[in-house]
C-alpha cells in the first residue's frame, strides 16, 4: 500500500454520464497530481495542486474538472467524455510540488462507451 | 522528437539473466533521472533516483546515466520472476519541476 488510495478501481460510463474519481493520500504530502496513462504512451500530466491551489492545467479539455478541497483529497469530475478518454487515470502525491519522488495510487481504469 | 524515448518491449528473459533497460532523452538540461516500476493493475512506484551522470546501485539494481550521450540505463542482476513489470524512465530538468516519462518497457522474467 503506497498511502495513496483511488476509487473506484474500474469505471464504465456512457458519453452523457457524469461521474467522479476520488483520490486520498495519507502521507502528509502537500502536492497532488492527476495523470492519464494510455496504452503504449507516456504518462500525461493533467493537473497539479500545491497546498490546495491548482498550479498546472496541462491543456486538459473542460470535460475534465478537478477539485482539491484539502491537501489530502483530490477529485476528478467527468462529464460528456469521449471514447478516446478511455485510459487509466492515476493520482499521485509528493511532499512538495518540486519533488521528483511521486507516490502513485493504483489508478482508475476508465472505459467510455 | 519525443523528449524521452523508450523501447516498449516486451523484453523476455530467463530467470537469473542480467537485464538492461534503456532510455534516451533529448534535452541536455535534464539533471534528475528516475526509474519507476509498474506492476500490472498498479500505479508506478519509484525504484531508483540519480542526479547528473554516474552510477547508483541498490541491491540487484544499478542505474546509470551518461549525459554526454543522453542515455540512461537500468541494470537488473540475477533477475527474478517478481521483477516482471513495466519499467518507466523519467527525467526532470532544473527549470521545471514536471517529470517527463518514457512510455515504459515491459519486462517478463521466465521461471
Amino acid at each position: 500500500e503506497t498511502g495513496v488510495t483511488q476509487t473506484p478501481r474500474h469505471l464504465v460510463m456512457g458519453m452523457t454520464n457524469k461521474k467522479s474519481l476520488k483520490c486520498e493520500q495519507h502521507l502528509g504530502h502537500n502536492a497532488m497530481y492527476w495523470y492519464k496513462q494510455s496504452a503504449k504512451k507516456p504518462l500525461e500530466l493533467m493537473f497539479v495542486y500545491n497546498f490546495k491551489e491548482q498550479t498546472e492545467n496541462n491543456s486538459v479539455p473542460s470535460r475534465f474538472s478537478p477539485e482539491c478541497p484539502n491537501s489530502s483529497h483530490l477529485f476528478l469530475h467527468l462529464h460528456t467524455l469521449q471514447p478516446e478518454d478511455s485510459a487509466l487515470y492515476l493520482c499521485a502525491s509528493s511532499l512538495e510540488e518540486s519533488n521528483e519522488k511521486l507516490f502513485f495510487g493504483s489508478g482508475t481504469q476508465l472505459s467510455v462507451l | 522528437q519525443k523528449e524521452v524515448e523508450q523501447d516498449p518491449g516486451p523484453l523476455s528473459v530467463p530467470e537469473g539473466a542480467i537485464v538492461s533497460l534503456n532510455c534516451t532523452y533529448s534535452n541536455s538540461a535534464f539533471q534528475y533521472f528516475m526509474w519507476y516500476r509498474q506492476y500490472s493493475r498498479k500505479g508506478p512506484e519509484l525504484l531508483m533516483y540519480t542526479y547528473s551522470s554516474g552510477n547508483k546501485e541498490d541491491g540487484r539494481f544499478t542505474a546509470q546515466v551518461d549525459k554526454s550521450s543522453k542515455y540512461i540505463s537500468l541494470f537488473i542482476r540475477d533477475s527474478q520472476p517478481s521483477d516482471s513489470a513495466t519499467y518507466l524512465c523519467a527525467t526532470q530538468g532544473d527549470s521545471s519541476y514536471k517529470l517527463i516519462f518514457g512510455s515504459g518497457t515491459r519486462l517478463l522474467v521466465r521461471p
